[in-house]
């Protein structure tokens, strides 16, 4: 199993600032993802973190708009860039245990608000 | 078009009151996963099946895994308060590396 901790829980942010997610995981762990949430609704993949290289994003998203780091097995960051309302969202880390059946643990998420 | 579409999208019942949720896809999956997630908390795995036509059982839920491995339901008997939750299906995709989750379904169990 894997505990992921999760900061900030909660911020509200000005138009135009940005904001950096940290993720910790208790143990090491091959992969990392972050998600982004709308209240109520399904989760959507952002990027896989890669440790030591640069990270894999879904369509949709990019680099420069969602800088990612993850110096190591058990920490990643998600930075969330010049932010809009539009970017309003929980954004969840994730970590996935070994193989193809692997359980993904969540941190608790980030709400954040953008005014 | 999502990978994975759930139904229904919201249900509200009363306590004691059995139900089903839905997961479809027009794709085969290798596996597939049901979550649970709970206001402010990160989805929580509940069950992966892995074999077509699967059935396993957790205290009063039963998954099942599609013949074909493009679908799988939940059922929830006798449903209580303590079931209020967003429930998730997910599959692997990307080779197997990633996660993509289905629509959700918002359950809300009343007393």
């Amino acid at each position: 199993s894997a505990v992921i901790s999760q900061k900030p829980s909660r911020d509200i942010c000005q138009r135009g600032t940005s904001l950096t997610i940290q993720c910790q995981v208790d143990s090491q762990v091959t992969m990392m993802f972050w998600y982004r949430q709308q209240p109520g609704q399904s989760l959507t993949l952002i990027a896989t973190a890669n440790q030591g290289s640069e990270a894999t994003y879904e369509s949709g998203f990019v680099i420069d708009k969602f800088p990612i780091s993850r110096p190591n097995l058990t920490f990643s960051t998600l930075t969330v860039s010049n932010m809009s309302p539009e970017d309003s969202s929980i954004y969840l880390c994730s970590a996935r245990t070994s193989g193809p059946t692997g359980e993904l643990f969540f941190g608790e998420g980030s709400r954040l608000t953008v005014l | 078009t999502q990978l994975l579409e759930q139904s229904p999208q919201f249900l509200s019942i009363q306590e004691g009151e059995n139900l089903t949720v839905y997961c479809n896809s027009s794709s085969v999956f290798s596996s597939l996963q049901w979550y649970r997630q709970e206001p402010g908390e990160g989805p929580v795995l509940l069950v992966t099946v892995v074999t077509g036509g699967e059935v396993k059982k957790l205290k009063r839920l039963t998954f099942q895994f599609g013949d074909a491995r493009k679908d799988s339901s939940l059922h929830i008997t006798a449903a209580q308060p303590g079931d209020t939750g967003l429930y998730l299906c997910a599959a692997p995709t990307g080779g197997g590396n990633k996660l993509t989750f289905g629509t959700g379904t918002q359950l809300k169990v009343e007393l």
